[in-house]
């Protein structure tokens, strides 16, 4: 059974800093691998697909980076606004078995706060 | 991106009732749909998968006789909490897959909050 960790559980840093997120998953026979935001009470906005052909993907700001056989990504945010204040998930798709198609597991996130 | 709804956005009952949820895809056919739930600090933990037409899929421990799914179209999934108690309060997500065609990509819907006194 897959199992995603996410370090640290919560940070805060000052406005304008870089910073970086970690995830570790057991399982590394994954497919996909994805990163979203998740705002309190609030549902999930992805931010980065990476393929399993691919080792990074970049949107803006946000970096992410998967090395599978050592069942890690970690996602790189440059230059933190307080609007990047939320938490933030990581979630490796693994076979669905039986019914030819994926399912996401998710880690407990990073709540990240970036003070002004 | 596509969207997905959920209904409601937030419900209270009283315990020993039952609450539906709806999860609705909005502008594609989701062929699959997913339930999580999710407590306070916790992460997302999926509940059942459901393909259009067919009976859901139940992860371990998920009682399916209390979590009731129904996915009778290509837009529309609902979950039926029955007899719900203070232990069911949670925030519950749904997601949707479409067909191949349109990638394999979950999309997500806001969540659904439940209190259940």
């Amino acid at each position: 059974k897959q199992e995603v960790t996410q370090i640290p559980a919560a940070l805060s840093v000052p406005e304008g800093e870089n910073l970086v997120l970690n995830c570790s998953f057991t399982d590394s026979a994954i497919y996909n691998l994805q990163w979203f935001r998740q705002d309190p009470g609030k549902g999930l906005t992805s931010l980065l697909l990476i393929q399993s052909s691919q080792r990074e993907q970049t949107s803006g700001r946000l970096n992410a980076s998967l090395d599978k056989s050592s069942g890690r990504s970690t996602l790189y945010i440059a230059a933190s606004q307080p609007g990047d204040s939320a938490t933030y998930l990581c979630a490796p798709w693994g076979t669905l078995e039986g019914a030819g198609s994926y399912q996401l597991t998710f880690g407990k996130g990073t709540k990240l706060s970036v003070i002004p | 991106g596509a969207v997905v709804s959920q209904h409601p956005s937030r419900v209270i009952c009283k315990s020993g009732t039952s609450v539906k949820i709806e999860c609705r895809s909005l502008d594609f056919q989701a062929t699959t749909m997913f339930w999580y739930r999710q407590f306070p600090k916790q992460s997302l933990m999926l509940m059942a998968t459901s393909n259009e037409g067919s009976k859901a899929t139940y992860e371990q421990g998920v009682e399916k006789d209390k979590f009731l799914i129904n996915h009778a179209s290509l837009t529309l999934s609902t979950l039926t909490v029955t007899s719900a108690h203070p232990e069911d309060s949670s925030f519950y997500i749904c997601s949707a897959r479409g067909h191949r065609d349109t990638g394999e990509t979950q999309y997500f819907g806001p969540g659904t909050r439940l209190l259940v006194l």
